[in-house]
């Protein structure tokens, strides 16, 4: 089955500092990969998905990117964080035997300050 | 493009009891449909989900949930809840030949002795 493995757990910013999250993926080849983010009392906003290496669909306009640089690797980036970065981010993985299900991993709570 | 309606943000309910979380989606294609639970700061976890077949779908943790296809819903039901099943539940759907979910703005369900 496949894992996903996220980190940081936590992670407290300043404004206007970089970010990196970083998801990898094992126990699959060649997945359909997704960044969403849980704001507090909110329900899950898709960020970005990405079908293959390199291949990155943006959901929602915002200060974030993401990047694939290998086939089991999903980054998300910001050059600057604001305030309304904060949040719960998932990274999520789509196998196809599994019934179109996702797997999520574990998240990172990210607070800008 | 498919969306989710959870129509419960909040579910207070006694150990021992049943409940209910209500699901409605709207799609103009066939769907997948999924529920996932999610604990304090952790990922989501698959519960159950529905593909084709049998419209009534078991799950893990003794969940079950029933496809209406005229009604469009999909609602959750346990018939006696536990204090461990106090979390934030999401219902999801996705096209079915879509990449993508979309979630439902989630229910908490908190489980009282």
């Amino acid at each position: 089955s496949q894992t996903i493995h996220q980190w940081p757990a936590t992670l407290v910013q300043p404004v206007g500092s970089p970010l990196s999250l970083e998801c990898t993926v094992e126990g699959t080849s060649n997945p359909n990969l997704y960044w969403y983010r849980q704001a507090a009392g909110r329900g899950l906003q898709l960020l970005f998905y990405s079908v293959g290496i390199g291949q990155i669909s943006s959901e929602v306009p915002q200060n974030l990117s993401a990047s694939r640089p290998q086939d089991r690797q999903f980054i998300l980036s910001s050059k600057k964080l604001l305030l309304s970065d904060s949040g719960f981010y998932l990274c999520a993985c789509r196998g196809l035997w599994e019934g179109y299900g996702y797997t999520f991993g574990s998240g990172t709570r990210l607070t800008v300050v | 493009a498919q969306s989710v309606t959870q129509l419960d943000s909040q579910v207070p309910v006694f150990e021992e009891a049943p409940v209910e979380l209500r699901c409605n989606y709207s799609s103009s294609v066939s769907v997948y449909l999924f529920w996932y639970v999610q604990y304090p700061n952790q990922g989501l976890q698959l519960l159950l989900k529905y593909l084709s077949g049998s419209t009534l779908v078991k799950g893990i943790n003794g969940f079950e949930a029933e496809f209406n296809k005229s009604q469009t819903s999909f609602h959750l039901r346990k018939p006696s809840v536990h204090i461990s099943d106090t979390a934030e539940y999401f219902c999801a759907v996705s096209g079915s030949n879509d990449y993508k979910l979309s979630f439902g703005a989630g229910t908490t369900v908190t489980v009282r002795a």
